[in-house]
């Protein structure tokens, strides 16, 4: 069945660190994915979204890419900051399915001055 | 400004006893959502709606039921809360676009 795998469960990094998360997924369709990140006693909220058409999303620093040919989608920014410490969920929905979403486990970044 | 709120904000209950997690939602959404969130499993779906007066299971429904009885307004029913209950609930709601607006989630401990 339709399933996303986000595995890295914590990352760590220092100021100005590069950072990439990774999920992927398994489908047999091609799915419109997201990236949510939720910062301490809040809701998750939206950073990126990414379809099939478009292939890339950018957003406060953040690039999230799509890789049809690997089943797999990241999320990048090239210099993080400490208040970009937070975790961050990847999240899928199926097209032509019954509109239910699916969200990775989640990746807690901790970001270090 | 996307809105959705949540009541309570917190909630202590009984085992056995039961809850009801409210929802409401002023984007004018069809689609709205009940999750609840646990260290180590992410956010799970408990129910969904893509309209009102209608509901779908999710990926673990069991000891809950749902309630959509218009767009604006979703609930989350726990008619015999058990211990494994307590966690934090989101409500979100979204358009046809899926990019969906999360509530600021209720606290829940069941003793």
């Amino acid at each position: 069945g339709d399933s996303v795998t986000q595995k890295q469960g914590q990352v760590t990094l220092s100021e100005d660190d590069f950072l990439f998360i990774n999920c992927t997924y398994s489908t047999t369709t091609y799915p419109t994915l997201f990236w949510y990140v939720q910062y301490p006693g809040q809701g998750p909220q939206l950073l990126l979204k990414v379809t099939t058409a478009n292939n890339k999303g950018i957003s406060r620093g953040f690039e999230a890419t799509y890789d049809k040919g690997t089943t797999s989608f990241h999320l990048q920014k090239a210099s993080v900051q400490e208040s970009d410490s937070a975790v961050y969920f990847c999240a899928l929905v199926f097209p032509g399915g019954n509109y239910k979403p699916t969200f990775g486990k989640g990746t807690s970044l901790v970001v270090h001055p | 400004e996307a809105a959705v709120t949540q009541s309570p904000r917190s909630k202590v209950a009984v085992t056995g006893g039961k809850v009801t997690l409210s929802c409401h939602q002023t984007n004018n959404h069809d689609y709205m959502y009940w999750y609840r969130q646990d260290t180590g499993h992410g956010l799970r779906l408990i129910h969904y709606s893509y309209v009102a007066d209608s509901t779908e299971k999710g990926d673990i429904p069991d000891g809950y039921k749902a309630s959509r009885p218009s767009q604006e307004n979703f609930s989350l029913i726990l008619e015999l809360a058990s211990l494994s209950q307590t966690a934090v609930y989101f409500c979100a709601s979204s358009d046809e676009r899926f990019e969906q607006y999360f509530g600021p989630g209720t606290r829940l401990t069941v003793l």
